[in-house]
């Protein structure tokens, strides 16, 4: 059966500081991978997307994921975070024809200012 | 650039009253998604739609009911309903043409039960 696993509930951090979320996936087949941003009291918002190449992808807002077969995962990092970034972000996987997206639970990022 | 519209954004019914929720997806986006997330939890796929035609199905409960309209406009029917279904109920569409899983999500209905 299709999964995602998110590592972390909760993550806060302060401004400046790095970000790395953790994402594993279990996916019989080809796999698309997503990550979606959630701002407070908004709609899901596409991050980043990988469907195949190059296994680094850069997104917006300077976020980027790093694809790695051999471990299943799909980690999205920020080299420096920002007081805006606070939000909730949710990694999801995708690979049938019909399109529906699994969702992992998701990690709310809190940053300091 | 044109978004996927939902309406209500807000509703408050009580237990066992039914509810509709309305979904406009991007202009030529001819497959719709219905979602829902209920507090602190990940979005759940209840059902999609491709032209017309029920395309999959997820954990969308008896009581619900979803269609998609010849203008692809699609409309989900809640019955019967209860306090477990208050959340928000995301729509997105996507064009099958475009390339795999790219939706793009509305702003979602809050549907609040009590």
């Amino acid at each position: 059966a299709q999964s995602v696993s998110q590592h972390n509930h909760h993550v806060i951090l302060s401004e400046a500081a790095s970000l790395e979320l953790g994402c594993n996936y279990s996916y019989g087949g080809t796999v698309n991978l997503f990550w979606y941003v959630q701002y407070p009291g908004q709609h899901l918002q596409l991050l980043l997307k990988y469907f195949s190449g190059d296994p680094l992808v850069k997104g917006i807002k300077g976020f980027e994921a790093e694809f790695i077969k051999s471990k299943f995962s799909f980690n999205l990092r920020k080299p420096s975070v920002q007081w805006s970034d606070t939000a909730e972000y949710f990694c999801a996987v995708g690979g049938g024809s019909q399109g529906n997206l699994i969702f992992g639970k998701g990690t709310k990022l809190s940053v300091k200012p | 650039a044109a978004g996927v519209i939902q309406s209500p954004r807000h509703l408050i019914k009580e237990k066992r009253e039914t509810a509709t929720l309305k979904c406009y997806p991007i202009p030529r986006h001819d497959t719709v998604y219905w979602y829902q997330q209920g507090p602190g939890q990940d979005p759940q796929f209840l059902i999609s739609f491709y032209e017309k035609m029920q395309s999959d199905k997820g954990s969308i409960p008896d009581r619900f009911s979803a269609q998609q309209f010849s203008d692809y406009h699609s409309e989900l029917n809640m019955s019967s309903l209860e306090l477990g279904d208050s959340a928000l109920y995301f729509c997105a569409s996507r064009h099958r043409g475009s390339g795999a899983n790219v939706l793009t999500f509305g702003a979602g209905s809050r549907l609040t039960v009590l």
